[in-house]
């Protein structure tokens, strides 16, 4: 299966607005609105924080929204908050009926 | 919602290990079961996933034909049978519920497989 591609790492200032792009195949992120992104901490289990495409789990901020164009999805954290520096991971549903992930995100808020 | 790994340990290239996830909180028929699985230092990896009452099975083709899922819906548990493991599958195993996007993760279970 193939990994999504996304950047190694991302930073921001408290307050910004930070994207992480997820770029995938037509057999994956081009095929369905099955996209969904995690949060992890270190040490800790993943957290969903967006599955569907743009649909978020009760109990996670509105600050955390996701798109998408053609093969590509995006995160966006809008006004960054020092509890956001994590991991982020995309994930994608694919034709073949498994689920492949991005290599995952480093958020630093500066 | 509660999901808690065992089973993991070390194990010498080539052997087998069986990691169970017990569940509840949730009517565990209903739901598709996930196994990720996270390298040290690295990033997620699908690994393999089951639907509810059905039982049909998908696996990443890293596993395929070595690690076998499977559940018993009577007793809400979750397992994953890994067989001729090797280095590369040393990792911490997580039991996930849901397929295509999981809400709920365990705390993970340490598979570590070394001579």
């Amino acid at each position: 299966q193939s990994v999504l591609t996304q950047p190694a790492s991302v930073s921001g200032s408290p307050g910004q607005s930070i994207t992480i792009s997820c770029t995938g195949t037509s057999s994956d992120i081009g095929a369905y609105n099955y996209v969904s992104w995690y949060q992890q901490h270190p040490g800790k289990a993943p957290k969903l924080i967006i599955y569907d495409l743009n649909n978020r789990p009760p109990g996670v901020s509105f600050r955390f929204s996701g798109s998408k164009s053609g093969n590509t999805a995006s995160l966006t954290i809008s006004g960054l908050q020092a509890e956001y520096e994590a991991d982020y991971y995309c994930s994608s549903y694919t034709t073949s009926g498994t689920v492949v992930f991005g290599g995952g995100t480093k958020l630093t808020v500066l | 919602v509660q999901l808690l790994e065992s089973g993991g340990g070390s194990v010498r290239p080539g052997g087998s290990l069986r990691l169970s996830c017990a569940t509840s909180g949730f009517t565990f028929t209903n739901y598709a079961m996930t196994w990720v699985r996270q390298a040290p230092g690295k990033g997620l990896e699908w690994v393999s996933g089951i639907t509810g009452t059905s039982g049909v099975t998908y696996y990443a083709d890293s596993v395929k034909g070595r690690f076998t899922i499977s559940r018993d819906n009577s007793k809400n548990i979750l397992y994953l049978q890994m067989d001729n493991l090797t280095a590369e599958d040393t990792a911490v195993y997580y039991c996930a519920k849901q397929f295509r996007y999981s809400d709920d993760w365990g705390q993970g279970a340490l598979v570590t497989v070394s001579s």
